[in-house]
């Protein structure tokens, strides 16, 4: 099947610092990549779409400046939380859609998630 | 818009009870897919199932069953005789067809006591 990794699996930093999560297809090539957030107790958020080659789609109330997604390789894309503060503190999760060879997925493969706590 | 949502916020059973999830969905696309997925403490989604909008077999795998409603808009999951191994929060998700964005229901946490 399709698998989907993240990296880091945890990450703790300062305020004001930036942290880049990154989120690779292993297996297949990841034409469009989401990326959700979930804070505690509560459901996955969709904060973005990225189609590779192309600007990322922000969901309302998203900030592009904040949050900056580079989708640049059909493999690979990352997510950048720039100036994190406390607030930024969350489970950020990726997941991928996309083709392996003939075969077009229709869903989506989720990673395992990047834990971020800002101090 | 789509929209899911999970009534139960948390359910919690003995040990080889039988427990079902319950589902709603809205949507105005006539082709989507519904998923669930469970969510250990660890974090990582779990997939569990997909139906596309044109099965409404019914499908089970081992102890889970899932009952794929159209008309009442619903996909409900059941887990039979359960495990506490089964403890965690269970999604359900809605996707558009083309594998677009998925929206995903606020979750309902199974506490499965021994």
């Amino acid at each position: 099947g399709a698998v989907v990794s993240q990296h880091p699996s945890w990450v703790i930093c300062k305020s004001g610092t930036s942290v880049k999560i990154e989120c690779r297809s292993l297996d297949f090539q990841a034409t469009t990549m989401f990326w959700y957030r979930q804070f505690p107790k509560q459901s996955l958020m969709l904060m973005a779409t990225s189609n590779e080659g192309s600007k990322a789609t922000y969901e309302q109330g998203v900030e592009k400046d904040k949050f900056l997604i580079n989708h640049a390789s059909l493999t690979l894309s990352t997510l950048t939380v720039t100036s994190a503060h406390p607030e930024d503190s969350s489970f950020y999760i990726c997941s991928a859609t996309g083709t392996s060879g003939r075969l077009s997925y229709n869903e989506q493969f989720f990673g395992p998630g990047t834990r971020l706590t800002v101090l | 818009a789509q929209k899911v949502t999970q009534a139960q916020t948390e359910i919690s059973v003995v040990e080889k009870e039988d427990v079902t999830l319950d589902c709603v969905y809205e949507t105005r696309d006539t082709t989507y897919y519904l998923f669930w997925y469970k969510q250990p403490p660890s974090g990582e989604l779990v997939f569990l199932i997909r139906r596309n909008s044109f099965d409404e077999q019914n499908e089970i795998s081992g102890r889970y069953s899932w009952n794929f409603q159209k008309s009442t808009s619903s996909f409900n999951f059941t887990i039979t005789a359960s495990q506490v191994v089964d403890s965690a929060v269970y999604f359900c998700a809605l996707s558009e067809f083309n594998a677009g964005k998925s929206t995903f229901g606020d979750g309902t946490t199974l506490t499965v006591k021994p």
